[in-house]
């Protein structure tokens, strides 16, 4: 497709488990980012890519959380020992360049993790 | 920390209203962004203001960047109903770097209803 893919949609899990949430971002976009948006508030950052290696995983919560993007395109969020806490959508952007003014973000419909 | 504050948090007006919802800071900012997002969707990109004292027109939609680069206003002349979204301000210091690093810091968002 010709915007950012994010998969799932939707995800409902216990508590304690593991989650893998994956990003396939718009061809050609060498900058890939993570967000988290809880209920009412505005979407917070998380970790950024520039091309396979986070430039910034300043935001990641704590080390439950781990990101990867192998081959500088497709990325996947990894959450371990999920907690109710981690319970927000989880929303991917990617640009087509990074390290100058901030260029256009594309943001993807987001991945709603659900912990119960 | 830098954080943004947008006001107000809600806002319900009927169409054909004129609105200005608002976007401040303590800190300065090197660009700022607005972005619009409906539910279920990913945010999208409307403006984004580099210069202080800046004024950007989108059609009905008028955005101004503070002379301190500190704060923005969002101004909407004769709202109509596809209007209605969350409207959420982002901003991004360059530091060192002279360049988008990627770690937009949003603010909580004013959603705004345009009634028929």
């Amino acid at each position: 497709g010709a915007g950012v893919s994010q998969t799932p949609s939707n995800k409902v899990t216990e508590k304690g488990k593991y989650v893998e949430l994956r990003c396939d971002p718009i061809s050609g976009h060498t900058a890939l980012y993570w967000y988290r948006q809880s209920l009412g508030q505005g979407p917070e950052f998380l970790i950024y890519f520039q091309g396979t290696g986070a430039a910034d995983d300043s935001g990641l919560p704590n080390d439950r959380f781990f990101a990867v993007r192998p081959e500088g395109s497709v990325s996947t969020l990894k959450i371990q020992r999920t907690e109710r806490g981690d319970s927000a959508v989880y929303l991917c952007a990617s640009s087509l360049i990074a390290g100058g003014p901030t260029g256009e973000l594309f943001f993807g419909e987001g991945s709603r993790l659900t912990v119960l | 920390t830098q954080l943004l504050e947008q006001s107000p948090q809600f806002l319900s007006i009927q169409e054909g209203e004129n609105l200005t919802v608002y976007c401040n800071s303590s800190s300065v900012f090197s660009s700022l962004q607005w972005y619009r997002q409906e539910p279920g969707e990913g945010p999208v990109l409307l403006v984004t203001v580099v210069t202080g004292g800046e004024v950007k027109k989108l059609k009905r939609l008028t955005f101004q960047f503070g002379d301190a680069r500190k704060d923005s206003s969002l101004h909407i002349t004769a709202a109509q109903p596809g209007d209605t979204g969350l409207y959420l301000c982002a901003g991004e210091d360059w530091g060192i770097y002279g360049g988008s690093q990627g770690n937009l810091i949003f603010g909580k968002g004013t959603k705004l209803s345009v009634k028929p």
